[in-house]
């Protein structure tokens, strides 16, 4: 089976600019997960999305969201950049059970300046 | 509030010597563990995971981990360390009564020869 598969790999956004990221799960997968990763906060949980519905959510501000479409493949938004804002952002696909482990694919790297 | 603490931010050891990384969690009710390794610019992989039963879990690339219920630990080791071992390696906990999965801060682990 393919992997998770993230697009764009690589991204340069000015600050204020949005930007949508994208993420297509391993077939049959009806979890995406999402999650922002940097050297200082490590790993955060954005959100979670099952069958098209957000079932968790993290703790970040409502420039972030997200959406799952009926295939499981999912986008997140993030509005209104900020610096802060740069870092690797992971998706991470699942069969959605509990106990079911997270399969990541190879983020993406923003960077706003 | 569920929580995971790795309280060494790096481990050092010598190529075939013995390789332990830390874990400890804070969850309500029983847990369900995982254990993630993370190389340069790439995504989380899946070693292995605790659901129940044995205390003593095998995973991928020789990797094992000892869930301990009374010390609320799930320690990752290894009996003899390959310098490819080198990497960031993160544990995780998700309580089964469902919520978000919640990562440690991650333990950089080099392997010298």
């Amino acid at each position: 089976k393919a992997g998770v598969t993230q697009t764009p790999r690589y991204l340069i956004k000015t600050r204020g600019q949005q930007v949508t990221l994208s993420c297509s799960p391993i077939s049959g997968h009806r979890s995406v997960s999402w999650y922002q990763q940097t050297p200082g906060q490590g790993l955060q949980f954005l959100f979670e999305y099952f069958s098209e519905t957000q079932r968790n959510k993290g703790n970040f501000p409502g420039r972030f969201s997200g959406r799952q479409f009926s295939n499981s493949r999912s986008e997140m938004n993030v509005s209104t950049l900020e610096l802060g804002d740069s870092a690797l952002y992971l998706c991470a696909s699942s069969e959605g059970q509990d106990n079911s482990p997270l399969h990541f694919g190879n983020g993406t790297r923003l960077t706003v300046t | 509030a569920q929580s995971v603490a790795q309280p060494e931010d790096q481990v050092n050891v010598a190529e075939g010597n013995p390789l332990t990384v830390k874990c400890t969690y804070s969850v309500s009710g029983n847990p369900y563990l995982f254990w993630y390794v993370q190389y340069p610019n790439r995504g989380l992989q899946f070693l292995l995971k605790y659901i129940t039963g044995d205390n003593l879990v095998k995973g991928s690339y020789g990797f094992e981990a000892e869930f301990n219920k009374s010390q609320t630990s799930f320690h990752l080791k290894k009996p003899s360390a390959l310098v490819s071992d080198s990497a960031l390696y993160f544990c995780a906990v998700r309580p089964t009564a469902g919520n978000k999965l919640t990562f440690g801060g991650g333990t950089r682990v080099l392997v010298k020869p």
